[in-house]
């Protein structure tokens, strides 16, 4: 069975422009999650998605955003983009039903702001 | 809101050593989830172990096993025999018990361990 898939692997933007960053599940995994992991701030939730509603969300402004798609694949986009966006974005997915926590992360989108 | 303290940044441990990785965290709650997720070098992060809150009985998965101490709000993670393959970082994440938290975890900084051959 394939793993989380993230694309872009990396990516590169300057301040101003907006990103979409694209998430496949696990087949069959209707939960996707998303976190920003950063050098200073570690890892820290966005947003969560389970069958194409937003389940949970972060304390992150509203220039980030996300959906799920009916075949539960998910993207999330920045807009505006800062400096401080730098950072490697995980997705992560998770069966409904299965071991509470137990998450299955991709390998994540390296995104550079300059 | 709940804080995840993983106060050692670097760890190391000489191969087919133990380690233990410290965990502290901040809650009111009563009943809540605790892991240990592991991210190897350029690969995905992996759940090493989980524990509830609710049950006294620490958890064991192969040569890792966690000690957890509810009143101290302390989770370290002890690696037995440790292998090259271990070397990665360790997070240390909280989840709430409510069923709503869905897959909200707090995570701690992380302690980047290193395994001598």
């Amino acid at each position: 069975k394939a793993g989380v898939t993230q694309t872009p692997r990396y990516l590169i933007k300057t301040r101003g422009q907006q990103v979409t960053l694209s998430c496949s599940p696990i087949s069959g995994h209707r939960s996707v999650s998303w976190y920003q992991q950063t050098p200073g701030q570690g890892l820290q939730f966005l947003f969560e998605y389970f069958s194409e509603t937003q389940r949970n969300k972060g304390n992150f402004p509203g220039r980030f955003s996300g959906r799920q798609f009916s075949n539960s694949r998910s993207e999330m986009n920045v807009s505006t983009l800062e400096l401080g966006d730098s950072a490697l974005y995980l997705c992560a997915s998770s069966l409904a039903g299965g071991r509470i926590g137990e998450l299955f992360f991709g390998e994540g989108s390296r995104l550079t702001v300059l | 809101a709940q804080t995840v303290t993983q106060s050692q940044p670097e760890m190391s441990v000489q191969e087919a050593e133990t380690v233990t990785l410290s965990c502290t965290y901040d809650t009111s709650e009563s009943d809540y989830y605790l892991f240990w997720y592991k991210q190897p070098p350029s690969r995905q992060m992996i759940l090493v172990i989980r524990q509830e809150a609710y049950k006294q009985q620490n958890a064991t998965e192969n040569r890792f096993s966690v000690n957890f101490q509810k009143a101290a709000k302390s989770f370290s993670l002890k690696i037995s025999d440790s292998q090259l393959g271990d070397a990665a970082m360790y997070f240390c994440a909280y989840r709430r018990s409510a069923g709503n938290a869905g897959n909200m975890l707090t995570f701690g900084g992380g302690t980047r361990l290193m395994v001598k051959p």
